[in-house]
């Protein structure tokens, strides 16, 4: 079956570095998401990415966060200047085509990359 | 906007007991409704989905839920609990028609702990 996979499975930084986590989508999919969890808590929307570009970003997705497809397969999530409050478990999503009326398919989910940032 | 609340942090039930797991939604329109399960340092996995036709929606392990429209709930059911169904669940809701994005909003979550 396929599935999204995600790497690093764990990163730990420090403070003020930059961080990258990358992520393979499902081949044929095209909607593409990158979710965040703190501590096993809610989990907070960040970003869509559709067609090479952003189609919606929360309020958490500042400045400090960029989304890239770089090419046919990854899709990269970068934390310019982590922060403390950036530690938590990073997912990345992706889900089939949106039809008329918005997407009837569920996300697939990876199995996430935790970041640590001392 | 489209939001999602489950009320319980967390559910008890014993093994071989049915249980209930619940989740109200807000959206402006018709809702699409998604249920996930967590498993620890796991990724979330669908279980189920309503976007249209039968309330009651049957999904993965032997999970279902019922869209109540006038209640605006989707609470997941199981007829008969295992321990293995201890896990987090996330409800899930998409608006399709203010939803630029195509994004899912979740709940908080709740916590199934089923004892032997």
């Amino acid at each position: 079956e396929p599935e999204v996979t995600q790497t690093p499975s764990h990163q730990v930084t420090q403070m003020g570095q930059e961080v990258i986590l990358r992520c393979v989508p499902i081949s044929n999919h095209l909607y593409f998401y990158w979710y965040r969890q703190i501590l096993g808590q809610k989990v907070e929307f960040l970003v869509s990415f559709y067609n090479n570009e952003i189609s919606e970003k929360s309020e958490i997705f500042d400045d400090q966060f960029s989304v890239e497809r770089p090419d046919g397969s990854n899709f990269t999530l970068k934390i310019r200047s982590t922060k403390l409050e950036d530690s938590a478990m990073y997912f990345c999503a992706s889900s089939e085509d949106r039809t008329s009326g918005g997407g009837t398919g569920e996300l697939f989910f990876g199995e996430g990359s935790r970041l640590t940032v001392l | 906007a489209q939001s999602v609340a489950q009320p319980e942090d967390q559910v008890n039930v014993a093994e071989g007991n049915p249980l209930t797991v619940k989740c109200t939604y807000s959206v402006s329109g018709n809702p699409y409704l998604f249920w996930y399960v967590q498993y620890p340092n796991r990724g979330l996995q669908f279980l189920l989905k309503y976007i249209t036709g039968d309330n009651l929606v049957k999904g993965s392990y032997g999970f279902e839920a019922e869209f109540n429209k006038s209640q605006t709930s989707f609470h997941l059911k199981k007829p008969s609990a295992l321990v293995s169904d201890s896990a987090l669940y996330f409800c899930a809701v998409r608006d399709p028609y203010n939803n630029a994005g195509n994004m899912l909003t979740f709940g908080g979550g709740t916590r199934l702990m089923v004892k032997p």
